[in-house]
């Protein structure tokens, strides 16, 4: 399967932990995105990286939160200091970049994340 | 700043009948507009998208959305809806570099048998 995968799938923590989730991309994408998504709601843009370059960050990104893609292939995502406001599903996606693909972003199925 | 407003948070229609789902966006620069869709229990994936040229596209199973530059707005139509058309759809723009996508907060259609 070549899709987006994201690990772990769920995860419950206790406020004050740290979390890390980690996406892998379709391989041939050079483009990443981080999205999160409560209930009721649309996916909201946290950050974007193409290869291995964050270039856009949104101000929902606290400094607890950190987001990396090291060589620009998979992305991982923490989370430090966990607060119950920070219960969502995390979602992961990846696209290639150019008019020409047209900006179709691949989604992942996402981390649903339970902070208690 | 971008933004998204999707009209009707949930739409229930009786198969085979017609269905609108509305979508307006704001912004102050030239932008491409996207409907995705989430079927139960499974991830986003991409229904249809405008970039340029012709205000009417569609896809693959039947659904179409026009653009409307002066009401910015993109909605979307079905003539005829299936039972499995049931799902949540989400509308979304991203300027021109493509990279910061703005989504609604999705219409939840229901298709009643």
């Amino acid at each position: 399967d070549t899709g987006v995968s994201q690990n772990p799938r769920h995860k419950i923590t206790k406020r004050g932990q740290n979390v890390t989730f980690r996406c892998d991309p379709i391989s041939e994408h050079n483009r990443l995105y981080w999205y999160r998504q409560t209930l009721g709601q649309g996916p909201e843009f946290l950050t974007y990286f193409q290869n291995e370059a964050q270039l856009e960050k949104s101000r929902l990104l606290s400094d607890r939160f950190s987001a990396e893609r090291p060589k620009g292939s998979f992305s991982t995502l923490e989370i430090q200091r966990t607060e119950q406001g920070d219960s969502a599903m995390y979602l992961c996606a990846s696209s290639q970049g150019g008019r020409e693909h047209s900006f179709e972003q691949f989604f992942g199925p996402g981390t649903r994340l339970t902070v208690l | 700043a971008q933004s998204v407003t999707q009209l009707d948070s949930q739409v229930p229609v009786f198969e085979e009948a017609p269905v609108e789902l509305r979508c307006n966006y704001s912004s102050s620069v030239s932008v491409y507009l996207f409907w995705y869709v989430q079927y139960p229990n499974q991830g986003l994936q991409l229904l249809l998208k405008y970039l340029s040229g012709s205000t009417l596209v569609e896809s693959i199973n039947g659904f179409e959305a026009e653009f409307n530059k002066s009401q910015t707005s993109f909605h979307l139509r079905k003539p005829s809806v299936h039972i499995s058309d049931t799902a949540e759809y989400f509308c979304a723009v991203s300027n021109t570099g493509g990279f910061k996508t703005i989504f609604g907060a999705g219409t939840r259609l229901f298709v009643k048998a």
